[in-house]
């Protein structure tokens, strides 16, 4: 157990829905970042947050916007969904400090699909 | 722009080493080389990291070539449960943002 929770574990949706996944990192750490896992893309960094504020992005679609809370939870929200949308959604954690000796700690994922 | 390249897969036999290669040809002076994998139905864990010099943990060794244009993660006795997706990836320094990944490299062991 990484100590990142997600939620949920899976959704089903139709296309042209929105939904809002939900992830919690552990304790202390201020860095959650997002990625998505489809099995032709491979697994894409989406967009990192940092103490609330947004810190870079990645391949983030303009239809997918995040933010993360005072209390550091952080929801990911996919609107207008599409068909190709359908993959697995990490979230990621790491430490106090913005450095590279932070390990990333992932949650078990939450798998979308749209139909 | 940054990229790393991976095998798509490689075998090893059981208690035999591995060596999982990592091309990253474009790599800047102050871009980590990290390296997760991802074992079945599990989102990725972390396995090690460098910068410059060959690091060793528990898990694993990493070797760096000189130019820093390639890396090797060595695996010094394969076990069954070592079979996963091994992701090598660039973090920028500054920031522990990640900058690529690659495709990763499926490792399967064989009993």
């Amino acid at each position: 157990d990484s100590g990142v929770t997600q939620t949920p574990k899976h959704l089903i949706t139709a296309t042209g829905q929105r939904v809002t996944l939900r992830c919690s990192p552990r304790s202390g750490d201020l860095s959650v970042y997002w990625y998505q896992q489809s099995l032709d893309q491979g697994l894409q960094f989406l967009i990192q947050y940092y103490n609330g504020e947004e810190r870079a992005k990645g391949n983030i679609l303009e239809r997918f916007s995040a933010q993360q809370f005072p209390d550091l939870h952080s929801e990911l929200n996919l609107s207008s969904l599409e068909l190709g949308d359908s993959a697995l959604y990490f979230c990621a954690s790491s430490g106090t400090a913005l450095s590279s000796y932070n390990e990333q700690f992932f949650g078990p994922g939450t798998r979308l699909t749209v139909l | 722009d940054a990229k790393t390249t991976q095998p798509n897969s490689m075998e090893s036999n059981e208690e035999e080493p591995v060596h999982l290669p990592c091309n990253h040809s474009t790599i800047s002076g102050t871009d980590y080389i990290h390296w997760y994998r991802q074992l079945p139905s599990q989102g990725p864990e972390y396995v090690i990291h460098g910068l410059t010099s060959n690091v060793n943990n528990r898990m694993a060794s990493l070797a760096i070539a000189e130019d820093r244009k390639s890396s090797t993660l060595i695996l010094h006795r394969a076990t069954l449960r070592d079979a996963a997706v091994y992701y090598c990836i660039l973090f920028r320094r500054s920031g522990n943002t990640p900058l690529v990944f690659g495709k990763g490299t499926r490792l399967s062991v064989i009993a």
